[in-house]
């Protein structure tokens, strides 16, 4: 089945530093690739999407990058804020579209 | 507003009592699905729908029940609840399938905090 791995938590940065965290995954075919964040008390909320192989999500200065040869959809930003602490979820679509594979989440903490 | 909204936001209950978390959008959406959180394991889906009359199941769907009578209430139903259903819980609402293109965003509810003692 299909499956996604991300990288555990927590992640601590200062403001203003280079953020990357870590996905790939395992599935047959060709899923869309999503990154959702969870502020706290919150629900999840989509961040970017990446439909086929190559294609480049962004939002919010967020970037990923959906990379087929790697089973990879990490996410980046170049300077992170206070404001972007949260839980970040990377997910993926079956081929028919019908459900959402959630990885365990990482949660980001960026201190001032 | 556009909004997904669940009842109760907190539940405790004991073991074996039925019990029902609503969920309701606003938004004419055709799809509907429930997850649940747990630490380190991330969302799984419960169960989905694609459209009224239409369900299906999810990864995780034991112990579980829906319905989808109207188009704007997915209700998730525990006949027989369990301490190992203790979790958070989310509905969400998409106006098309996750995995199609355009506008297939979920939208998730503020969440069901529910204890099985």
């Amino acid at each position: 089945g299909n499956s996604v791995t991300q990288m555990e938590g927590p992640v601590t940065l200062s403001e203003e530093a280079f953020l990357t965290i870590n996905c790939t995954y395992t599935a047959t075919g060709y899923p869309s690739l999503f990154w959702y964040v969870q502020y706290p008390g919150e629900g999840l909320q989509l961040l970017l999407k990446a439909t086929k192989a190559d294609d480049k999500g962004s939002n919010k200065g967020f970037e990923a990058t959906y990379r087929k040869e790697t089973t990879s959809f990490h996410l980046e930003k170049g300077s992170v804020q206070v404001s972007d602490s949260a839980v970040y979820f990377c997910a993926l679509s079956d081929n028919a579209g019908n459900m959402l594979t959630f990885g365990g989440g990482t949660r980001l903490m960026v201190k001032p | 507003e556009a909004q997904v909204t669940q009842n109760p936001r907190y539940l405790i209950t004991v073991t074996g009592k039925k019990l029902t978390v609503t969920c309701s959008q606003n938004m004419n959406h055709e799809y509907m699905s429930w997850y649940r959180q747990d630490p380190g394991l991330g969302l799984r889906q419960i169960y989905y729908s694609m459209n009224v009359e239409v369900t299906d199941k999810g990864d995780v769907p034991e112990g579980y029940k829906v319905s989808r009578k109207e188009k704007r209430n997915f209700p998730l139903i525990l006949e027989s609840p369990s301490p190992n259903q203790t979790s958070l819980y989310f509905c969400a609402s998409s106006l098309r399938r996750v995995g199609t293109s355009g506008s297939n965003e979920q939208f998730f509810g503020p969440g069901t905090r529910l204890t099985v003692l």
